[in-house]
Protein backbone atom coordinates (compact mmCIF):
# COMPACT_ATOMS: atom_id res chain seq x y z
CA UNK A 1 0.00 0.00 0.00
CA UNK A 2 1.24 3.40 -1.11
CA UNK A 3 1.72 5.79 1.55
CA UNK A 4 2.86 9.46 1.37
CA UNK A 5 4.44 11.81 3.86
CA UNK A 6 6.00 14.90 4.02
CA UNK A 7 7.64 16.38 6.59
CA UNK A 8 7.91 18.92 7.75
CA UNK A 9 4.73 19.24 8.73
CA UNK A 10 4.63 23.12 9.31
CA UNK A 11 7.59 25.81 8.59
CA UNK A 12 7.95 29.25 9.05
CA UNK A 13 10.91 31.49 7.67
CA UNK A 14 12.11 35.16 6.95
CA UNK A 15 11.53 36.50 3.79
CA UNK A 16 14.53 35.40 1.39
CA UNK A 17 15.30 32.02 2.66
CA UNK A 18 15.93 29.05 0.44
CA UNK A 19 13.93 26.33 1.50
CA UNK A 20 13.31 22.56 1.21
CA UNK A 21 9.91 20.53 1.34
CA UNK A 22 10.44 16.68 1.77
CA UNK A 23 8.05 14.10 0.87
CA UNK A 24 8.66 10.42 1.31
CA UNK A 25 6.91 7.30 -0.86
CA UNK A 26 6.44 3.93 0.80
CA UNK A 27 6.08 2.47 -2.97
CA UNK A 28 9.21 3.24 -5.32
CA UNK A 29 6.97 1.69 -8.67
CA UNK A 30 5.85 5.77 -9.03
CA UNK A 31 5.16 6.84 -12.53
CA UNK A 32 5.34 10.37 -11.55
CA UNK A 33 5.56 12.56 -8.95
CA UNK A 34 3.45 15.98 -8.59
CA UNK A 35 3.30 18.74 -6.70
CA UNK A 36 0.94 21.42 -5.78
CA UNK A 37 0.10 24.51 -3.58
CA UNK A 38 -3.07 25.01 -1.85
CA UNK A 39 -4.04 28.58 0.08
CA UNK A 40 -6.05 28.29 2.46
CA UNK A 41 -9.83 27.13 1.61
CA UNK A 42 -9.14 27.14 -2.01
CA UNK A 43 -8.66 24.67 -4.64
CA UNK A 44 -5.00 22.90 -5.79
CA UNK A 45 -2.68 24.88 -8.06
CA UNK A 46 -0.47 22.47 -9.89
CA UNK A 47 3.06 23.73 -9.60
CA UNK A 48 5.15 20.58 -10.95
CA UNK A 49 5.09 17.18 -12.87
CA UNK A 50 8.13 14.97 -13.07
CA UNK A 51 8.06 12.12 -14.84
CA UNK A 52 9.52 9.02 -13.23
CA UNK A 53 12.20 9.00 -15.82
CA UNK A 54 13.09 12.24 -14.80
CA UNK A 55 15.80 13.35 -11.90
CA UNK A 56 14.36 17.04 -11.95
CA UNK A 57 12.07 19.44 -12.81
CA UNK A 58 12.15 23.15 -12.59
CA UNK A 59 9.98 26.36 -13.08
CA UNK A 60 10.90 29.19 -11.80
CA UNK A 61 11.92 29.30 -8.30
CA UNK A 62 10.83 26.28 -7.63
CA UNK A 63 13.37 22.85 -8.46
CA UNK A 64 11.86 19.91 -8.03
CA UNK A 65 14.33 16.65 -7.21
CA UNK A 66 12.86 12.82 -7.61
CA UNK A 67 14.52 10.12 -6.16
CA UNK A 68 12.88 7.41 -6.95
CA UNK A 69 15.16 4.08 -5.54
CA UNK A 70 15.22 6.24 -2.34
CA UNK A 71 11.25 6.59 -2.37
CA UNK A 72 11.79 10.72 -1.79
CA UNK A 73 10.89 13.94 -3.84
CA UNK A 74 12.26 17.41 -2.92
CA UNK A 75 10.88 20.94 -3.68
CA UNK A 76 13.46 23.77 -3.42
CA UNK A 77 12.26 27.15 -3.22
CA UNK A 78 14.63 29.90 -4.16
CA UNK A 79 14.64 33.25 -2.58
CA UNK A 80 11.16 32.95 -0.62
CA UNK A 81 8.41 35.60 -0.42
CA UNK A 82 5.08 36.31 2.19
CA UNK A 83 2.97 35.17 -1.06
CA UNK A 84 4.65 31.84 -1.06
CA UNK A 85 2.65 30.96 2.12
CA UNK A 86 0.74 28.20 1.36
CA UNK A 87 0.18 24.73 1.84
CA UNK A 88 2.44 22.22 0.19
CA UNK A 89 1.24 18.66 -1.02
CA UNK A 90 2.95 16.08 -2.96
CA UNK A 91 0.68 13.19 -4.80
CA UNK A 92 1.57 10.22 -6.77
CA UNK A 93 -0.87 8.02 -8.75
CA UNK A 94 -2.02 5.05 -7.46
CA UNK A 95 -0.68 2.52 -10.12
CA UNK A 96 -0.36 2.99 -13.93
CA UNK A 97 -3.61 1.86 -14.53
CA UNK A 98 -5.50 4.34 -12.61
CA UNK A 99 -5.56 8.19 -11.91
CA UNK A 100 -6.31 7.66 -8.37
CA UNK A 101 -3.47 10.05 -7.14
CA UNK A 102 -2.34 9.41 -3.09
CA UNK A 103 -1.62 12.54 -1.93
CA UNK A 104 1.18 13.38 0.95
CA UNK A 105 0.27 15.03 4.45
CA UNK A 106 1.13 18.37 3.45
CA UNK A 107 3.53 21.22 4.74
CA UNK A 108 2.25 24.41 6.02
CA UNK A 109 4.45 27.04 4.57
CA UNK A 110 4.42 30.52 6.15
CA UNK A 111 7.22 33.13 4.59
CA UNK A 112 6.71 36.49 7.26
CA UNK A 113 8.54 39.77 5.87
CA UNK B 1 -6.75 28.33 -21.02
CA UNK B 2 -5.77 25.60 -18.15
CA UNK B 3 -9.39 26.34 -15.82
CA UNK B 4 -11.18 24.00 -13.65
CA UNK B 5 -14.57 25.68 -12.89
CA UNK B 6 -16.57 24.98 -10.29
CA UNK B 7 -19.68 26.69 -8.76
CA UNK B 8 -21.03 27.38 -6.56
CA UNK B 9 -18.09 28.71 -4.69
CA UNK B 10 -20.13 28.21 -1.24
CA UNK B 11 -22.79 25.97 -0.39
CA UNK B 12 -25.04 25.76 2.53
CA UNK B 13 -27.63 23.36 2.35
CA UNK B 14 -30.36 21.41 5.23
CA UNK B 15 -30.25 17.73 5.73
CA UNK B 16 -33.13 17.36 4.18
CA UNK B 17 -32.39 19.24 0.85
CA UNK B 18 -31.42 18.64 -2.49
CA UNK B 19 -28.43 20.54 -4.29
CA UNK B 20 -26.06 19.92 -6.93
CA UNK B 21 -22.23 21.03 -7.11
CA UNK B 22 -21.19 21.93 -11.14
CA UNK B 23 -17.91 21.66 -12.71
CA UNK B 24 -16.68 22.40 -15.83
CA UNK B 25 -13.18 22.20 -18.31
CA UNK B 26 -12.68 23.16 -21.55
CA UNK B 27 -8.92 21.73 -22.22
CA UNK B 28 -10.33 18.54 -23.90
CA UNK B 29 -9.49 16.35 -21.09
CA UNK B 30 -11.28 12.81 -20.61
CA UNK B 31 -11.11 12.09 -17.01
CA UNK B 32 -12.74 13.78 -14.44
CA UNK B 33 -12.58 13.53 -10.90
CA UNK B 34 -14.29 14.52 -7.24
CA UNK B 35 -11.95 14.57 -4.16
CA UNK B 36 -13.64 15.53 -0.71
CA UNK B 37 -10.98 17.57 1.29
CA UNK B 38 -11.92 17.70 5.19
CA UNK B 39 -10.14 20.37 7.02
CA UNK B 40 -5.78 19.55 7.63
CA UNK B 41 -6.69 16.79 5.92
CA UNK B 42 -5.04 15.61 2.01
CA UNK B 43 -7.54 14.92 -0.23
CA UNK B 44 -9.65 12.06 -0.84
CA UNK B 45 -10.56 10.35 -3.87
CA UNK B 46 -14.79 10.21 -4.25
CA UNK B 47 -15.14 9.21 -8.23
CA UNK B 48 -13.71 8.99 -11.25
CA UNK B 49 -15.00 9.68 -14.88
CA UNK B 50 -13.39 8.60 -17.92
CA UNK B 51 -14.79 9.14 -21.14
CA UNK B 52 -18.20 10.13 -19.70
CA UNK B 53 -18.26 6.54 -17.94
CA UNK B 54 -18.04 5.82 -13.97
CA UNK B 55 -14.83 4.32 -13.61
CA UNK B 56 -14.36 4.31 -10.23
CA UNK B 57 -16.58 4.72 -7.13
CA UNK B 58 -14.61 4.89 -4.21
CA UNK B 59 -17.31 3.07 -1.74
CA UNK B 60 -18.81 6.42 -1.58
CA UNK B 61 -22.37 6.78 0.51
CA UNK B 62 -25.24 6.68 -1.93
CA UNK B 63 -26.53 10.08 -0.82
CA UNK B 64 -23.51 11.44 -3.56
CA UNK B 65 -24.79 10.49 -7.31
CA UNK B 66 -22.11 11.78 -9.69
CA UNK B 67 -23.19 12.70 -12.81
CA UNK B 68 -21.45 13.46 -16.48
CA UNK B 69 -24.09 14.99 -18.91
CA UNK B 70 -20.28 15.50 -21.66
CA UNK B 71 -16.84 15.58 -21.57
CA UNK B 72 -16.90 19.22 -20.57
CA UNK B 73 -19.23 18.68 -17.60
CA UNK B 74 -18.71 16.90 -14.53
CA UNK B 75 -21.82 17.26 -11.36
CA UNK B 76 -22.34 16.31 -8.19
CA UNK B 77 -25.92 15.66 -6.67
CA UNK B 78 -26.26 15.86 -2.73
CA UNK B 79 -29.14 14.34 -1.07
CA UNK B 80 -29.91 14.02 2.65
CA UNK B 81 -26.41 15.20 3.59
CA UNK B 82 -24.69 14.87 7.12
CA UNK B 83 -23.08 17.58 9.36
CA UNK B 84 -20.01 15.08 8.96
CA UNK B 85 -20.44 15.65 4.79
CA UNK B 86 -19.23 19.48 5.25
CA UNK B 87 -16.05 19.44 3.38
CA UNK B 88 -14.45 20.86 0.36
CA UNK B 89 -15.48 19.52 -2.86
CA UNK B 90 -13.10 19.43 -5.32
CA UNK B 91 -13.30 18.74 -8.71
CA UNK B 92 -9.87 18.05 -11.12
CA UNK B 93 -9.50 16.72 -14.97
CA UNK B 94 -6.41 14.93 -16.34
CA UNK B 95 -6.04 14.37 -20.41
CA UNK B 96 -7.01 10.90 -20.23
CA UNK B 97 -7.11 7.99 -17.39
CA UNK B 98 -4.58 5.63 -16.90
CA UNK B 99 -1.38 6.62 -18.08
CA UNK B 100 0.91 7.38 -15.89
CA UNK B 101 2.07 10.87 -17.10
CA UNK B 102 -1.02 12.13 -16.77
CA UNK B 103 -0.99 15.97 -14.72
CA UNK B 104 -4.01 16.68 -12.94
CA UNK B 105 -5.61 20.39 -12.61
CA UNK B 106 -8.01 21.23 -10.13
CA UNK B 107 -11.02 23.60 -9.74
CA UNK B 108 -10.99 26.03 -6.65
CA UNK B 109 -13.34 24.06 -4.69
CA UNK B 110 -16.77 24.53 -3.22
CA UNK B 111 -17.04 25.04 0.49
CA UNK B 112 -19.72 22.74 1.29
CA UNK B 113 -21.40 23.16 4.74
CA UNK B 114 -24.47 20.88 6.10
CA UNK B 115 -26.86 22.27 8.94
Amino acid sequence: KQEVTQIPAALSVPEGENLVLNCSFTDSAIYNLQWFRQDPGKGLTSLLLIQSSQREQTSGRLNASLDKSSGRSTLYIAASQPGDSATYLCAVPLSYNTDKLIFGTGTRLQVFP
Amino acid sequence: DTEVTQTPKHLVMGMTNKKSLKCEQHMGHRAMYWYKQKAKKPPELMFVYSYEKLSINESVPSRFSPECPNSSLLNLHLHALQPEDSALYLCASSPRQGIGDTEAFFGQGTRLTVV
